[in-house]
């Protein structure tokens, strides 16, 4: 199995704020690559797909970058509606992992 | 557009058979350009892709829990169901049922979740 390793494991940032996270894949995964924001009590949202494409209806602010083994999600201006938990999936082989999460919360 | 929705027991007995539906809407089951999977998050396993189908297709399962998992499809219901056997405690997680695409395997849309407990 491809593991996924995140990091940090958490954040705490203020409105306004630039929020970088990083996804490792233990092989090359290409570009086959996704984000998704988690809120309490609600299921995953994709974000980003194919390591840079934005999700229609996700706001500009949100960017992905990297392929192969090392991708990045940043947050451009982090807004009161972002504060959530974050995962990087690999969709390259089966069977398909997530990252263990970064939570990003109020400082 | 899709929406996906989770049924079935919260509550199932050590050693019993865990049984799952998922009931798509806004779209059909039968395209066979979509896969749709089953997928549970844990607090001791975070999230974890336990297997996929699709229309007339063989399921894919996840070998971490191949032997005890059973995807199936039931397309005049617009549902595909997952079953797990001999649960164990390990097994109390939230499971969500989610869309994926042939040859873009992000998850899209995701059913709210139903939580299930292993428990006697």
């Amino acid at each position: 199995d491809i593991q996924m390793t995140q990091s940090p494991s958490s954040v705490s940032a203020s409105v306004g704020d630039r929020v970088t996270i990083t996804c490792r894949a233990s092989q090359d995964i290409r570009s086959y690559l996704a984000w998704y924001q988690q809120k309490p009590g609600t299921a995953p949202k994709l974000l980003i797909y194919a390591a840079s494409t934005l999700q229609s209806g996700v706001p500009s602010r949100f960017s992905g970058s990297g392929s192969g083994t090392d991708f990045t999600l940043t947050i451009s201006s982090l807004q009161p509606e972002d504060f959530a938990t974050y995962f990087c999936h690999q969709a390259n082989s089966l069977p398909f992992t997530f990252g263990p999460g970064t939570k990003v919360d109020i400082k | 557009q899709v929406q996906l929705q989770e049924s079935g027991p919260g509550l199932v007995k050590p050693s019993e058979t865990l049984s799952l539906t998922c009931t798509v809407s806004g779209g059909s089951i039968r395209t066979g350009r979509d896969y749709w999977n089953w997928i549970r998050q844990s607090p001791g396993k975070g999230l974890e892709w336990i297997g996929n189908i699709y229309y007339g297709g063989t399921p894919k399962y996840n070998p971490s829990l191949k032997s005890r998992v059973t995807i199936s499809e039931f397309p005049s219901n617009n549902q595909f169901s997952l079953q797990v056997n001999s649960v164990t405690a390990a097994d109390t997680a939230i499971y969500y049922c989610a869309r994926s695409r042939r040859g873009a395997d992000w998850f899209d849309p995701w059913g709210q979740g139903i939580l299930v407990t292993v428990s006697s």
